[in-house]
Parts: C-alpha cells; structure tokens; sequence
C-alpha cells in the first residue's frame, strides 16, 4: 500500500538559508500534520492542515510556514535557519481531520543546518 | 484493528489532588506510547515511552509503562486549575509509521 512520502530524506543547509520540506500524504488523505522531532529529543507537533485549511498549530516558530495545496500534498518552508534547527522532521497524514484517532507518518527528513 | 482505549473518558477532581489516568492498546506492533495534553487546539507533547518499567517524569507528571499489561498511566500530583485539559493517548506502531491515538481523558480540575 502507499505511505506517505517526504521529499528530501536528507538536506544539509547552512546557517540563515531557506529550507523546503514536501509531504505527500497517502492518496484519499485530507490531513496532513507536521512534527519536529530534534536530536536526543521527543517529537513535538508543529502544525496540521485539514482540507487545505491550517487545522491545529503547536509549537511552529514564526520563522517557518506551512501550507496544504490542491492535491493535499503539503510544504513546510523554513527561513532564516539556525543551527537549533536540526532535527528530524515527520510528515504524517490522516483521512477526516480531527476525527480520525489514526496517523500515518513518512519516513522523515533529516535537516542539519550548519 | 490496532485500538487503543483510555479510562476515565472524563475526570473532575479538586485542586491539590492527585490523578491517574489510564491507557491501554492491542496492536500489531507496539514501538512506542506517548502521552499529549490538549488545551484549546494545539496538542503537547508530554512524554514518549518505549521501555517497560522506566518512569518518566517532568515535574508535577510521571508516566510509565507496562508491557506485559499493554498499558500505560499518567500521574499528576498535586493538580492546579492549569492542569485541566485533554489528555491523549498514542500508541506508535512499528513498520506501518501509524499514530493510533485513544479517545481522550477530560480532565477538570476545580479550585
């Protein structure tokens, strides 16, 4: 069956660059969410997006944005990186919003900025 | 079907209490428990348990474990008003990269 996917896997940036991470949820999936998971460190929510409408916002900081398009597939664009910004990042996707009790992950993009 | 079910649903207590909220799960392949507090909107995360028998705790809130009972309990010691909330549930299955949540326990604490 098909997963979620996250494009890059890997992605090395320097210090204030921009980053682009993509999310392609499972075809039929209309929710997407967004995790941060950082070095030794426990996953932390970041965002959702329901229908193309951000749903649920967490712990995002202002310097990163999100959106869900047409397709569903959805894109996470961080600027001006710091090095704090290393860490695993999951994309998961669900079907039916909040009332779905069942998230599929991605595998994940590693992001290191140095 | 990989379920994870959480007692109690709702949970009204007084200020200065101490609370213990249960989760339990069947699933095909158990790799991790988390724990989240939802207020308003946005879950927190509160803590990820992989290892029988190792309690976790962050000040006020400990967790722990049990593999052999396929289960897990939150303690809250000491409860204040900002302690009212959802608290979830999740268990992470190995393979299938799912996040299966449990319904939910209310909690209110009252002063």
């Amino acid at each position: 069956a098909a997963g979620v996917i996250q494009s890059p896997r890997h992605l090395i940036k320097e210090k204030r660059e921009t980053a682009t991470l993509k999310c392609y949820p499972i075809p039929r999936h209309d929710t997407v969410y967004w995790y941060q998971q950082g070095p030794g460190q426990d996953p932390q929510f970041l965002i959702s997006f329901y229908e193309k409408m951000q749903s649920d916002k967490g712990s995002i900081p202002d310097r990163f944005s999100a959106q869900q398009f047409s397709d569903y597939h959805s894109e996470l664009n961080m600027s001006s990186l710091e090095l704090g910004d290393s860490a695993l990042y999951f994309c998961a996707s669900s079907f039916g919003g909040a009332a779905s009790n069942e998230q599929y992950f991605g595998p994940g993009t590693r992001l290191t900025v140095t | 079907e990989d379920k994870v079910v959480q007692s109690p649903l709702s949970l009204v207590v007084h200020e200065g209490d101490t609370v213990t909220l249960n989760c339990s799960y069947e699933v095909t392949n158990f790799r991790s428990l988390l724990w989240y507090k939802q207020e308003k909107k946005a879950p927190t995360f509160l803590f990820m348990l992989t290892s029988s028998g190792i309690e976790k705790k962050s000040g006020r809130l400990s967790s722990i474990l049990d593999k052999k009972e396929l289960s897990s309990i939150l303690n809250i010691t000491a409860t204040q008003t900002g302690d009212s909330a959802i608290y979830l549930c999740a268990v992470l299955i190995q393979g299938a990269q799912k996040l299966v949540f449990g319904q939910g326990t209310r909690l209110t604490i009252n002063p």
